[in-house]
């Protein structure tokens, strides 16, 4: 089983419709969750932390669920410019140091 | 901030010639991590660093990679001999302590002919 799974989709889906993502992990003892949004070609970068609580910011909502080991993103209302690879990190502690384990990511395509 | 730097943006090369990336981390940065994209494996963790020291090479994929980072505002990823399932983009990402955002440089896009 892989460390971080997800579906790598494409989603294909219409405009101001909500889409969600699930990422499965397979370490228990993972600390910290992430998800990433890349565009075609460009570099990852950081879209929001992951928090035990749930978290939102905008249009965008992410939770973890702990006891069946999976991380989620919720985006409502998408956007044309919602259309890109969405990766979820998973940060944990494996033989004494830090492992940072991204999975294979979901592409989204929003369309018109 | 300029961010993170890699060099070269595009590398072609013939199959068995050795391959030099170069990335410059986010001045005050601790952690510098090498990662390898392809389709069909997604971003893989080759190595990491912090404080200039090597922590974790256990996604080297072989001995014909190896990785240095001399001092806090430079390391380089080298390959040799390279091979063409070697074709990939590689990332240098740096984060000022673990965990906490990672932020990438715009990847070295190597074609190994």
């Amino acid at each position: 089983r892989k460390e971080v799974e997800q579906d790598p989709g494409p989603f294909n889906v219409p405009e101001g419709a909500t889409v969600a993502f699930n990422c499965t992990y397979s370490n228990s003892a993972s600390q910290s969750f992430f998800w990433y949004r890349q565009d075609c070609r460009k570099e990852p970068k950081l879209l929001m932390s992951v928090y035990s609580s749930g978290n939102e910011d905008g249009r965008f909502t992410a939770q973890l669920n702990r006891a069946s080991q999976y991380i989620s993103l919720l985006i409502r209302d998408s956007k044309l410019s919602d259309s890109a690879t969405y990766l979820c990190v998973v940060n944990g502690r494996s033989g004494g140091y830090q492992k940072v384990t991204f999975g294979i990511g979901t592409k989204l395509q929003v369309i018109p | 901030d300029a961010g993170v730097i890699q060099s070269p943006r595009h590398e072609v090369t013939e199959m068995g010639q050795e391959v030099t990336l170069r990335c410059k981390p986010i001045s005050g940065h601790d952690y510098l991590f090498w990662y390898r994209q392809t389709m069909m494996r997604g971003l893989e963790l080759l190595i990491y660093f912090n404080n200039n020291v090597p922590i974790d090479d256990s996604g080297m994929p072989e001995d014909r990679f190896s990785a240095k980072m001399p001092n806090a505002s430079f390391s380089t990823l080298k390959i040799q001999p390279s091979e063409p399932r070697d074709s990939a983009v590689y990332f240098c990402a740096s984060s000022s302590g673990v965990p906490r955002e990672a932020f990438f440089g715009q990847g070295t896009r190597l074609t190994v002919v």
